[in-house]
């Protein structure tokens, strides 16, 4: 199994909703990453987990509130949303080595979320 | 600058046509990454590169550290091949990885 699940596929939420974005995988990754994607522009990097520790915050609002109950599951929890958070949101996971983690990063495809 | 550059940014070929995407990156890194992005979204990953040449089915993927630079290339180009063509790398140190902006590949029959 060399899948990273994501759920759901698509999503529309009011600003004043409180939702989950789940990703699941079953490779024995330990690093496990959210990104944002914006129409026609490369990822950015949210949230990083290292061993279900969260490593890397790249300063996302905290209407964003990522958790990794174990290692092979990474939520996104969404509060308050703005419309501008509108977006594609990837989750990816990576083999973690010692230091860098020079390994394959696995994607899945995506929760397109909007907010109205 | 960015750090990781790509070109083109868009590019328009027959089917058939042998394909050429160029990645070129200004900082050391441990590894490089070909990403295809389909419209709808999912990520798949191609390849990832340190050193040398990679080949899969109609794909091949080359990197010179030396020169700081990456090409993909598809040969027998097919419309199915039409997508988003990102390069990524990690630079030394650092647990993330830093995007191009992506190549758009059409392919016409």
């Amino acid at each position: 199994d060399t899948e990273v699940t994501q759920t759901p596929k698509h999503l529309v939420m009011g600003m004043t909703n409180k939702k989950s974005l789940k990703c699941e995988q079953h490779m024995g990754h330990r690093a496990m990453y959210w990104y944002k994607q914006k129409a026609k522009k490369p990822p950015e990097l949210m949230f990083v987990y290292s061993y279900e520790k969260l490593s890397i915050n790249e300063s996302v609002p905290s209407r964003f509130s990522p958790e990794c109950p174990n290692s092979s599951l990474l939520n996104l929890h969404l509060h308050a949303l703005q419309p501008e958070d509108s977006a594609l949101y990837l989750c990816a996971s990576s083999q973690r080595t010692t230091g860098v983690m020079n390994t394959e990063a696995f994607f899945g495809q995506g929760t397109r979320l909007t907010v109205v | 600058k960015n750090e990781v550059e790509q070109s083109p940014q868009n590019l328009t070929a027959q089917e058939g046509e042998f394909i050429t995407i160029n990645c070129s990156y200004s900082v050391g890194i441990s590894a490089l990454h070909w990403l295809q992005q389909h419209p709808g979204g999912g990520i798949v990953s191609l390849f990832m590169l340190s050193s040398g040449k990679k080949k899969h089915g109609r794909l091949i993927a080359t990197i010179n550290i030396q020169e700081k630079h990456s090409s993909l290339h598809i040969t027998a180009s097919h419309p199915r091949d039409s997508a988003v063509y990102i390069c990524a790398v990690r630079p030394f140190g650092n647990e993330k990885l830093t995007f191009g902006t992506g190549t758009r590949l059409t392919i016409i029959p």
